[in-house]
């Protein structure tokens, strides 16, 4: 069965260093997020892509993230000046249909 | 005001009984989405069930059924005949409006605990 993948699994940096969490969407499907949940806590929507472009941003989602679909397999988030409070587990999810959206396994970041 | 809630911080089942855990949602639309997805220890987010707002049964998949409550605007989990496997955190969502790009507003979650 298809499935979202993410890589790293893990990622540790210092504070101040840029990120790049990558993705790889299910094949067929035209709508992708990124989404984040900070430890014991709810799951937070960040951003949305489709056609090549940003559809929906939250507040979250300021100028130090940027999102790419740099080649039509991959789906990339960049943190450009990490942050202690950017620590969180970053999900990737995607969907062809409202019924329902896919998960990737997550990539765990660590801030220092 | 939020948008899921989910009152039940911690759930605990028996082995093989049934658990409901709850999920209230406030929203104007006439268009939305409910969905479920369980979170092992592990971290990855399971796709459970859907249900839309238009839909006029309640939703299925194996041993998890959604009770769409439209009017008193609650969707909770049924999960029958509890395994140790389902011991994980639950999350419900909300998609508001009919659009393939409309992003997912999560609740707090419940921890179910299933004992032998």
């Amino acid at each position: 069965e298809p499935e979202v993948t993410q890589t790293p699994s893990h990622q540790v940096t210092q504070m101040g260093q840029e990120v790049i969490l990558r993705c790889v969407p299910i094949s067929n499907h035209l709508y992708f997020y990124w989404y984040r949940q900070i430890l014991g806590q709810k799951v937070e929507f960040l951003v949305s892509f489709y056609n090549n472009e940003i559809s929906e941003k939250s507040e979250i989602f300021d100028d130090q993230f940027s999102v790419e679909r740099p080649d039509g397999s991959n789906f990339t988030l960049k943190i450009r000046s990490t942050k202690l409070e950017d620590s969180a587990m970053y999900f990737c999810a995607s969907t062809w249909m409202v019924e329902t959206q896919y998960f990737g396994p997550g990539t765990r970041l660590l801030v220092l | 005001a939020q948008k899921i809630t989910q009152t039940q911080p911690g759930m605990f089942v028996q082995e093989k009984e049934a658990v409901t855990l709850d999920c209230t949602y406030d929203t104007s639309d006439q268009s939305y989405g409910l969905f479920w997805y369980k979170q092992p220890s592990s971290g990855e987010m399971i796709f459970l069930i859907y249900q839309g707002s238009y839909d006029e049964q309640n939703a299925t998949e194996g041993r998890y059924s959604l009770n769409f409550q439209k009017a008193r605007k609650s969707a909770n989990l049924v999960i029958s005949a509890s395994q140790l496997g389902d011991s994980a955190m639950y999350f419900c969502a909300m998609r508001e409006g009919n659009s393939g790009y409309s992003t997912l507003t999560f609740g707090k979650g419940t921890m179910l605990l299933v004992s032998p």
